[in-house]
């Protein structure tokens, strides 16, 4: 069975850059049927979907995050990674990869279980 | 991009059926068939519940039912039980190639 798992640093200092990474589990990344994704969730606000990468090559991203935001995947390590440049107070969320499976259908079907990342001096 | 709309709230009594809507633009939702629904119980991962507007993951109850028309989708539940309540948000491929959510909707079941 598929699984995700997120990690990183739950803190980092305004104006650095945001790096997760999204370990997948009991499947492989290399297949070109699945984007990968990421999405975050402000505390006790709503999904904002940042970006996906597909290992065809391409990349989507939120246009209100495209200037700061890099999804990149390591297909030897089985992970996907998101880097966040000059991060403020704002991108203060929980953080969620997931699996995307365009070939079949449009859903995220498979989720992390989320990690938090805090913004602060 | 905007969100897609959606209500803050729905409430409904056990047995009962809600629809919770889920309004964008022709660029989104009214576009194509692509409309994706999520439950999101607290502190938790959110759950595919809907995908390609009308269809349901393996496991998923049939009790959730989803449609659209024009640029509004809709995700209905019906025999409502206690363990429905969660946020519900919807999902939408966009023309531009990238996905948008609805603000959510907090289902109260009384």
């Amino acid at each position: 069975q598929l699984q995700l798992q997120e990690s990183g640093p739950g803190l980092v200092k305004p104006s650095q850059t945001l790096s997760l990474t999204c370990t997948v589990s009991g499947g492989s990344i290399s297949s070109a049927s699945y984007h990968w994704t990421w999405i975050r969730q402000p505390a006790g606000k709503g999904l904002e979907w940042i970006g996906r990468f597909s290992t065809g090559g391409s990349t989507n991203y939120n246009p209100s995050l495209k200037s700061r935001v890099i999804i990149s995947v390591e297909t030897s390590k089985n992970q996907f990674s998101l880097n966040l440049s000059s991060v403020t107070a704002a991108d203060t969320a929980v953080y969620y990869c997931a699996r995307f499976p365009w070939a079949s259908y449009y859903g995220m079907d498979v989720w992390g279980q989320g990690t938090t990342v805090t913004v602060s001096s | 991009q905007s969100a897609l709309t959606q209500p803050a709230s729905v409430s409904g009594s056990p047995g009962q059926s809600i629809t919770i809507s889920c309004t964008g633009t022709s660029s989104d939702v009214g576009g194509q068939n692509y409309v994706s629904w999520y439950q999101q119980h607290p502190g938790k991962a959110p759950k595919l519940m809907i995908y390609d507007v009308i269809n349901r993951p393996s496991g998923v109850s049939n009790r959730f039912s989803g449609s659209k028309s024009g640029n509004t989708a809709s995700l209905t539940i019906s025999g409502l039980q206690a363990e429905d309540e969660a946020d519900y948000y919807c999902s939408s491929y966009t023309s531009s190639s990238t996905l948008v959510f609805g603000g959510g909707t907090k289902l109260t079941v009384l």
